[in-house]
């Protein structure tokens, strides 16, 4: 167990509609990123908070969304949804934003677009 | 661009045997970080092993040992003693130093290894 918590595991929308996944990091972690793991894609970085600011921009359509609250937990906003959208989406956490922490992953969460 | 590859999709290995799995990666900074993921059937990351670029001495963690070329840009993994539960997709990640690359891990296409009884 990394610590790092996502909810919900899995989930099925259809085409059109909007979610939302939600991310808890470890105790103590101060950066949130958000990864997506597609079978055509790979995996790529998608954006990354720090104590609630946004630190760094990846591959993020600009469909999608997201933020890092006061307590740190962070939510990932994923709009219009497209069949394409269909992946696992990772949320990971680190101590601070320097990029020498090994960044811990969460179990995931699955998206099926319908 | 900075760009990681692992040129094995897939590999097999009998328990308790020794089995290599091969990364290389393409930048042209100095200083950075270099990662094994392995990823199980239940599709959680869990990290293997870490390198920094730095550092001449290669990483150990229990059965698992890199070689890290630099000079030659490649990370491998050697995993010793191979057991049924090392079955998973592996996958090789370098993240640059600084701040301005924070929370850019970048992968590689990852290798399923099969360990077999």
């Amino acid at each position: 167990d990394s610590g790092v918590t996502q909810t919900p595991k899995h989930l099925i929308t259809a085409t059109g509609q909007r979610v939302t996944l939600r991310c808890s990091p470890r105790s103590g972690d101060l950066s949130v990123y958000w990864y997506q793991q597609s079978l055509d894609q790979g995996l790529q970085f998608l954006i990354q908070y720090y104590n609630g600011e946004e630190r760094a921009k990846g591959n993020i359509l600009e469909r999608f969304s997201a933020q890092q609250f006061p307590d740190l937990h962070s939510e990932l906003n994923l709009s219009s949804l497209e069949l394409g959208d269909s992946a696992l989406y990772f949320c990971a956490s680190s101590v601070d934003h320097s990029s020498g922490n090994t960044i811990y992953f969460g179990e995931g969460s699955w998206l099926t677009v319908v | 661009a900075q760009t990681v590859t692992q040129s094995q999709p897939e590999m097999s290995v009998q328990e308790a045997e020794t089995v290599t799995l091969s990364c290389t990666y393409d930048t042209s900074e100095n200083n950075y970080y270099l990662f094994w993921y392995k990823q199980p059937p239940s599709r959680q990351m869990i990290l293997v092993i870490r390198q920094e670029a730095y550092k001449q001495q290669n990483a150990t963690e229990n059965r698992f040992s890199v070689n890290f070329q630099k000079a030659a840009k490649s990370f491998s993994l050697k995993i010793s003693d191979s057991q049924l539960g090392d079955t998973a997709m592996y996958f090789c990640a370098f993240i640059l130093h600084g701040s301005s690359n924070t929370g850019k891990l970048i992968f590689g296409q990852g290798t399923t290894l099969q360990v077999k009884p």
